[in-house]
């Protein structure tokens, strides 16, 4: 399994408050991506990241941000939370295409957020 | 999202073979791929198949890409009670940051 973590697991927080996830990864992979799970939806892309500091928006960025400071965190911050965004959020990792590689994404197990 | 689609629901018996189909509009995509998700679990790659590829074959799992209809489909022979679980197709394009763009799931359920 590649290794990569997530923290917290579960979180409970209250409308309006500050939430920060956390991405950790030790294979050393370029690439890194944080996705929202809701039924029905499957899985949207909210942000993701090339390369330290270098990061963009994904489909569903809106009251999201992040940060990449080094090349094995990856962390995802709502400034003020909302209901809308409990959810079910995933962190992947990938090499990118190179020599002799796939451009395959790796999951992490998930940070389920529940916002009152 | 954008354009990837997949049925909601398959049920079959144990020892049955499932498939489970995936259609995508995007003529440029790198390589496909198949994602299992358990509860209460990650996303688990299953297998994958590059673009200029027709079928793959691994164990109980057959790959089939038509180009032409931009249609994907796994089959898992000999289901079993443990192959229940959503499965995610996924496709890869070029030159686009390594983005995946992801069907809504396909939930199978095996009935023993």
């Amino acid at each position: 399994d590649a290794g990569i973590t997530q923290s917290p697991r579960h979180k409970v927080t209250e409308t309006g408050t500050p939430v920060t996830l956390r991405c950790h990864q030790t294979e050393n992979h370029r690439y890194m991506y944080w996705y929202r799970q809701d039924p029905g939806h499957g899985l949207r892309l909210i942000h993701y990241s090339y390369g330290v500091k270098d990061t963009d928006k994904g489909e569903v960025s809106d009251g999201y941000s992040v940060s990449r400071s080094k090349t094995e965190d990856f962390l995802l911050t709502l400034e003020s939370a909302t209901s809308s965004q409990t959810s079910v959020y995933f962190c992947a990792i990938s090499e990118g295409l190179t020599s002799g590689s796939t451009d395959t994404q790796y999951f992490g197990p998930g940070t389920r957020l529940t916002v009152l | 999202g954008e354009d990837v689609e997949q049925s909601l629901f398959l049920s079959v018996r144990e020892g049955d073979s499932s498939v489970i189909n995936c259609t995508y509009t995007d003529s440029s995509s790198t390589y496909l791929y198949w994602y299992k998700q358990e509860p209460g679990a990650g996303l688990q790659l299953l297998t994958y198949i590059f673009s200029n590829m027709d079928m793959k074959q691994d164990q109980r799992l057959t790959v089939l890409l038509n180009k032409k209809d931009k249609h994907l489909s796994l089959r898992i022979a000999d289901t079993q009670t443990g192959d229940s679980a959503i499965y995610f197709c996924a496709e890869s394009r070029r030159n686009n940051f390594n983005k995946f763009y992801f069907g809504s799931g396909t939930k199978l359920n095996v009935k023993p």
